[in-house]
């Protein structure tokens, strides 16, 4: 049972265009939300996070969007760069669990010239 | 400053043999973390050590054995090594427990080491 869902394996964006990663989960105890961002041969690097008390975070060019009534999130990137493809993982916990993550099968971004 | 440091970077084994995959962090924190990461899988928890002395299993745990030797340091045993076991492993840490909404929550990110890339033949 996937609780948290990446439904778009891959995507591709012009450089300088607008990337939307989304994201879907299914257990309403989940109140904190991660991105993390995967170069191939490394591991996953943090990049941003929200609270189920936001509906929006924003760190320069990366903002993440929640809306708990659809259990939905997104992360935007704008503008696009080159160095900004990579795999993105949507990942989430819920009070009680202590500090696990429960991780979606992410998404591969290609930022194209 | 190393962050998460995860050894050995690639290993082959034989089914049936046994290894100890190592991790130590310099951060100071309190929780550990083992994952394995397989194609369209993403992350799944093996184990995870909250704090030290103490250590509790994950999603898919079969197979493996924990040891939280100190504060820096966790490690993952694979007693008798079998092919579903080929995967990418990565060692996580963080620094403390998160305390919940109600109590107000630390923001607590996981930080992750450079994997460990294991093949069972």
């Amino acid at each position: 049972d996937q609780q948290v869902k990446q439904n778009s394996p891959s995507l591709s964006v012009q450089e300088g265009r607008i990337s939307i990663l989304n994201c879907d989960y299914t257990n309403s105890m989940f109140d904190y939300f991660l991105w993390y961002k995967k170069y191939p041969a490394e591991g996953p690097t943090f990049l941003i996070s929200i609270s189920s008390i936001k509906d929006k975070n924003e760190d320069g060019r990366f903002t993440v969007f929640l809306n708990k009534s659809a259990k939905h999130l997104s992360l935007h990137i704008v503008p696009s760069q080159p160095g900004d493809s990579a795999v993105y993982f949507c990942a989430a916990s819920g009070t009680g669990t202590a500090s696990k993550l429960t991780f979606g099968t992410g998404t591969r971004l290609q930022v194209t010239l | 400053n190393a962050g998460v440091t995860q050894t050995p970077k690639f290993q082959v084994l034989k089914t049936g043999q046994s290894m100890t995959l190592q991790c130590a962090q310099d951060m100071n924190h309190n929780s550990m973390y083992w994952y394995r990461q397989d194609p369209g899988m993403g992350l799944r928890l093996i184990y995870y050590s909250a704090s030290e002395g103490t250590t509790d299993k994950g999603e898919v745990p079969n197979g493996y054995n924990v040891s939280r030797l100190n504060k820096r340091e966790f490690s993952l045993r694979l007693e008798s090594a079998a092919p579903s076991q080929t995967s990418v492993y990565f060692c996580a840490s963080s620094e403390a427990l998160r305390t919940g909404l109600a109590g107000g929550w630390t923001k607590n990110i996981q930080y992750f080491g450079a994997g460990t890339r294991l093949s069972v033949l």
